[in-house]
């Protein structure tokens, strides 16, 4: 059974602040790994992907894989009102399947 | 480009009837598929499909079928709803499969009653 782990939350965080979202993972075969935003009502939307073990870094956001423990994270930076979603933490195994968490809620309070 | 396009919006089903989601993409991506999302969970993947003429079952298929006739479309099929089907249904597309990004389309949402 491939899963993939999410504290639902929610998570609330001051604007202006960094948020920190973690998910964490089951199936040790999962080589990609995706964060969705998915604002209320709406379709999930891609942020980022990662398949290398370290660090990746776009505008604001950062994700982070560390493979070992079997563990992704995303990092806002400058948390905004209008990041206030729900974001899905997704893994990939070689069949090009992605496996969903339940997701995490966030809130940047103004 | 549209994007990956869904219909209808809305729909709401006895139990035992049938109906058809339509997904159609503009964007000549070879692999597509079919999510449903329950409230407060996440995507579960229903069927999906790596080219015209070729689609194989995801976590979830029962209760549904799916064909790929050509590049652009990929309608699910609800033979006999059930209340357990209630959900919001995503169709998305991607252009190749591992580390490629998937497009999803705006959902429909279906209530069997």
């Amino acid at each position: 059974q491939k899963e993939v782990e999410q504290n639902s939350g929610p998570l609330s965080v001051p604007e202006g602040a960094i948020a920190s979202l973690n998910c964490t993972y089951s199936d040790r075969g999962s080589q990609s790994f995706f964060w969705y935003r998915q604002y209320s009502g709406k379709s999930p939307e891609l942020i980022m992907f990662i398949y290398s073990n370290g660090d990746k870094e776009d505008g604001r956001f950062t994700a982070q894989l560390n493979k070992a423990s079997q563990y992704v994270s995303l990092l806002i930076r400058d948390s905004q009102p209008s990041d206030s979603a729900t974001y899905l933490c997704a893994g990939q195994t070689g069949a090009n399947n992605l496996f969903f968490g339940t997701g995490t809620r966030l809130t940047v309070i103004p | 480009n549209a994007g990956v396009t869904q219909t209808p919006k809305f729909r709401i089903l006895k139990i035992g009837q049938s109906m058809t989601l339509q997904c159609t993409q503009d964007m000549n991506h070879n692999y597509m598929y079919w999510y449903r999302q329950d409230p407060g969970m996440g995507l579960k993947l229903i069927y999906y499909s790596v080219g015209a003429g070729i689609t194989d079952k995801g976590e979830v298929p029962n209760g549904y079928n799916v064909s790929r006739s050509t590049t652009e479309d990929f309608p699910l099929r609800l033979e006999l709803a059930a209340p357990s089907q209630t959900s919001v249904y995503f169709c998305a597309s991607s252009y190749g499969g591992r580390s490629e990004t998937q497009y999803f389309g705006p959902g429909t949402r279906l209530l069997v009653l």
